[in-house]
């Protein structure tokens, strides 16, 4: 079965770094692009950014540029998701994707991580 | 950025009622366009990409249209699993933009 499967929920503090992870199984992870998702609590979707895990191209977000780093580990076929410093309007809920067609930089989603909720309080 | 727009925002319905879904882009984007459902608690699922093709074991009430600017997700018979919030998305041109979503409920 092809799946992404994520990391569990996290809370933290403001200021405080973090990274999440997607590990695809069932396909050639190093063929597909994989993308990250931001949902807001009770809003729409928000397209972040993406990368190749074959040789770790990636692309971002005007919006993420800067705020977000998106990296991958291709022996382990996880990608990841960091932050340096989190602020509280980083709470959300963070899904990676699959594009659909193989080494398809700009693709439909047909794969959804279950997706990871991160939580920034003091 | 190409700006996405779907009408109407919230649509109420019976089930086995005929449902139509209106998504307009800022700019021509030719069939590069996708649609998602997503239910309450749950990750968006592919319905729909290249304007009008069906993702692999979706149900044939779920119909796709349009090229260029304006595009229309239809579901013919809606079941009680129909009930949740509809994306479109397009994959254009960087970056990818997701509508704002329609939620469909049960009148």
């Amino acid at each position: 079965e092809v799946q992404l499967v994520q990391s569990g929920a996290e809370v933290k503090k403001p200021g405080e770094s973090l990274k999440i992870s997607c590990k695809g199984s069932g396909y050639s992870f190093t063929s597909y692009w994989i993308g990250w998702v931001r949902q807001m609590p009770g809003k729409g979707l928000e397209w972040m950014g993406i990368i190749y895990p074959g040789d770790s191209d990636t692309r971002y977000s005007p919006s993420f540029q800067g705020q977000v780093t998106i990296s991958a580990d291709k022996s382990i076929s996880t990608a990841y998701l960091q932050w340096s410093s989190l602020k509280a309007s980083d709470t959300a809920m963070y899904y990676c994707v699959r594009h659909r067609g193989i080494a398809e930089e700009v693709d439909a989603f047909d794969i959804w991580g279950q997706g990871t909720m991160v939580t920034v309080s003091s | 950025a190409i700006r996405m727009t779907q009408s109407p925002s919230s649509l109420s319905a019976s089930t086995g009622d005929r449902v139509t879904i209106t998504c307009r882009a800022s700019q021509g984007i030719s069939s590069y366009l996708a649609w998602y459902q997503q239910k309450p608690g749950k990750a968006p699922k592919l319905l729909i990409y290249a304007a009008s093709t069906l993702q692999s074991g979706v149900p044939s009430r779920f119909s796709g249209s349009g090229s260029g600017t304006d595009f229309t997700l239809t579901i013919s018979c809606l079941q009680s699993e129909d009930f949740a919030t509809y994306y479109c998305q397009q994959y254009y041109s960087y970056p990818p933009g997701f509508g704002q979503g329609t939620k469909l409920e049960i009148k």
